[in-house]
């Protein structure tokens, strides 16, 4: 069965470093999203790709963060620089989205620690 | 920023039992789904319900819509301990598809 792949699993890193997260979603899905999960909280969209385009990236925090999806396929998270409030799970799904129908299918995630 | 709430924002049941979890959100919608997460891991989906429709079953799954109260439940029968996990709600909007979560329910089934 596709799944959505993400990596790293998991992943330390110091404050004031840069960080990367990448995602592969399922073969053929247009649309991709990107979630900050706080424990004990819901999924925060930060950002929404459709192909390569972003379509919603309001609560992204641009002074350090950055996603880019380029041939509309994987994509990439940055953080750069790591902050103590950044620790969380990253987690990324993709959707066919066709307006009827946007089941998304999640990956596991990448529990982030940042010491 | 979330568009749902989930209530309760924990639920203790024994195995049997039925378990009843609310959604509010603010805007109008075009789908809803429930999605559930054991610890630590990803989101799975359960069911999606659309705009237009007031009632859909899955399995032991049943959930409703009223749009006029812009609110959802999901009700599971019969529950198991292994139904234990945390419940969201999400909705997505007809212009870009943007699919947000509430904060959730923690269920915690006892055998």
């Amino acid at each position: 069965e596709a799944e959505v792949a993400q990596s790293p699993r998991y992943k330390i890193t110091e404050k004031s470093q840069a960080v990367a997260f990448w995602c592969d979603p399922i073969s053929g899905h247009a649309t991709l999203y990107w979630y900050r999960q706080i424990l004990g909280q819901g999924p925060e969209l930060l950002v929404q790709f459709q192909d390569e385009s972003v379509v919603d990236d309001s609560q992204l925090p641009k002074d350090r963060f950055s996603a880019e999806r380029l041939k509309g396929v994987d994509s990439t998270l940055k953080i750069q620089p790591a902050e103590l409030g950044d620790s969380a799970m990253y987690l990324c799904a993709s959707s066919l989205a066709t307006g009827s129908n946007t089941e998304a299918f999640f990956g596991q995630g990448t529990r982030l620690t940042v010491v | 920023s979330q568009q749902g709430e989930e209530d309760p924002q924990a639920l203790s049941i024994q195995e049997g039992e039925n378990a009843t979890m609310n959604c509010s959100y603010k805007t109008s919608i075009n789908n809803l789904q429930w999605y559930r997460q054991n610890s630590g891991r990803g989101l799975v989906h359960l069911i999606l319900i659309r705009s237009n429709e007031r009632e859909k079953h899955s399995g032991r799954l049943r959930v409703t819509l009223d749009t006029s109260k812009k609110s959802s439940s999901l009700l599971i029968t019969a529950s198991r301990a292994a139904d234990t996990a945390s419940y969201f709600c999400a909705t997505d909007t007809l212009n870009n598809n943007d699919m947000r979560f509430g904060a959730g329910t923690r269920l915690t089934v006892k055998p």
